[in-house]
């Protein structure tokens, strides 16, 4: 089985300054990372994924996630956020073997202030 | 094209009333989640069918909890004797395949009050 923890519920920061939103995970097997996004009033988006290869995955609007094994981390960052970046983000594993269900941590809310 | 839709967007029903809720996926996936999404909470699996057949059922919280997905396309979640621990949004999602490498899409979600 797998777990996920994002240890912050909610991050609020300033328009143009860096972020990071922290997410580790538990799992006996190896799995692929996700993370998701939640903008007001709608459905939940992939903003990225680590499947194999290269350790660091980016999306087209700047976040960038790396996969670090020994640490069970995949944090995600942004280097300068802008007000539509606010959102609730949710980090996921999925089990590489068989099942195809997601297991998603609690998400955390970026508040960005002007 | 047309995304994930979800029948109704908001639900209440009575504490011990059956509901019935509905998902149409994106054309052509051929697998259909579902998950349940509580306040504060990140999404909790409850069930995937690859195709007609439920291949994963092992999140349904306990047995008034069922769906069917007849013809390989829509499914229904449908709750019998809901209770009110049973408030949450339910997610649908597809994917064009089974597998954790093919991205699953979203639909809105149903919020379902039991009162």
């Amino acid at each position: 089985a797998q777990s996920v923890t994002q240890l912050d519920s909610q991050v609020p920061v300033f328009e143009e300054a860096p972020v990071e939103l922290r997410c580790n995970y538990s799992s006996s097997v190896s799995v692929y990372l996700f993370w998701y996004v939640q903008y007001p009033n709608q459905g939940l988006q992939l903003l990225l994924k680590y499947l194999s290869g290269s350790t660091l995955v980016e999306s087209i609007n700047g976040f960038e996630a790396e996969f670090n094994k020994s640490q069970t981390s995949f944090h995600l960052r942004k280097p300068s956020v802008h007000i539509s970046d606010t959102a609730e983000y949710f980090c996921a594993v999925s089990d590489r073997q068989g099942a195809q269900k997601l297991v998603f941590g609690q998400g955390t809310r970026l508040t960005i202030n002007p | 094209g047309a995304g994930v839709s979800q029948t109704p967007s908001n639900k209440v029903t009575e504490k011990g009333k059956y509901v019935e809720l509905r998902c149409d996926p994106i054309s052509g996936h051929t697998a259909l989640y579902w998950y349940r999404q509580s306040l504060g909470q990140g999404p909790e699996f409850l069930i995937y069918f690859q195709g007609t057949g439920a291949a994963d059922d092992s999140g349904l919280p306990n047995d008034r909890f069922f769906a069917v997905r007849p013809e390989g396309s829509v499914s229904t979640l449908k709750i019998q004797r809901t209770e009110r621990g049973d408030s949450a949004v339910y997610l649908c999602a597809s994917s064009s395949q089974a597998g954790a490498t093919y991205e699953q899409y979203f639909g809105p979600g149903t919020r379902l009050t039991v009162t």
